[in-house]
């Protein structure tokens, strides 16, 4: 089982459609979760981060973590064409030191 | 400088060949980390340092591979006898590990082996 898990997709939502984008992780003692975005050919840079159960809201973007579940989601709300990109989601996970493992990556295209 | 700032940003090398890959953090950036990317894929970790320590060198692939950070800043990733699947973009990222920070890892452009 990988440590960290999505979808690759890739995931295509018109523009103004809510997209949504989703993760699941393997340690249970994770305590900090990340989405970046990663447009191509360039670095990851973050988008959000959530450390508690429950929601978080960042303008058009909402994170929500369910410990529980082991699960990590992205919403994207009113999806631009400047939205397509691959989305990382990024654990900190407490073995190891807390060292960040990322998932493979969603990509997520936004028709005009 | 501002952001992080890796070297080469392009390699292009023979199989069986040395590579050193530099990395200069954001100053005052105590935690360091290298990821490795393939196309279509996540970064990989690889090594994390908290200072001049390795905390987690678990991700190195095989012995060929090797970090350094001699003085807690600037970090080199050594690759020994190159081979074609070595070839990836080599990400070097740094962060503050403050229990107040948010654990936002701060990307260089990264370095483009290519192993012919």
């Amino acid at each position: 089982q990988k440590e960290v898990e999505q979808n690759s997709g890739p995931l295509s939502v018109p523009e103004g459609a809510i997209a949504s984008l989703n993760c699941t992780y393997s340690d249970r003692g994770s305590q900090s979760f990340f989405w970046y975005r990663q447009y191509s050919g360039k670095s990851p840079e973050l988008i959000m981060f959530i450390y508690s159960n429950g929601d978080k809201e960042d303008g058009r973007f909402t994170a929500q973590l369910n410990k529980a579940s082991q699960y990590v989601s992205l919403l994207i709300r009113d999806s631009q064409p400047s939205d397509s990109a691959t989305y990382l989601c990024a654990v900190k996970a407490r073995t190891g030191g807390f060292k960040t493992i990322f998932g493979a990556g969603t990509r997520l295209f936004v028709k005009a | 400088g501002a952001g992080v700032s890796q070297t080469p940003s392009n390699k292009v090398t023979e199989k069986g060949k040395y590579v050193e890959l530099r990395c200069d953090p954001i100053s005052g950036h105590t935690a360091l980390y290298w990821y490795r990317q393939s196309l279509g894929q996540g970064p990989e970790f690889l090594i994390y340092f908290q200072g001049t320590g390795a905390a987690d060198d678990s991700g190195l692939p095989n012995d060929r591979f090797f970090a350094v950070r001699p003085e807690g800043s600037v970090s080199t990733l050594k690759i020994q006898r190159t081979e074609r699947g070595d070839s990836a973009v080599y990400l070097c990222a740094s962060s503050l590990t403050r229990a107040s920070d948010t654990g936002e890892l701060f990307f260089g452009e990264g370095s483009r082996l290519t192993v012919l």
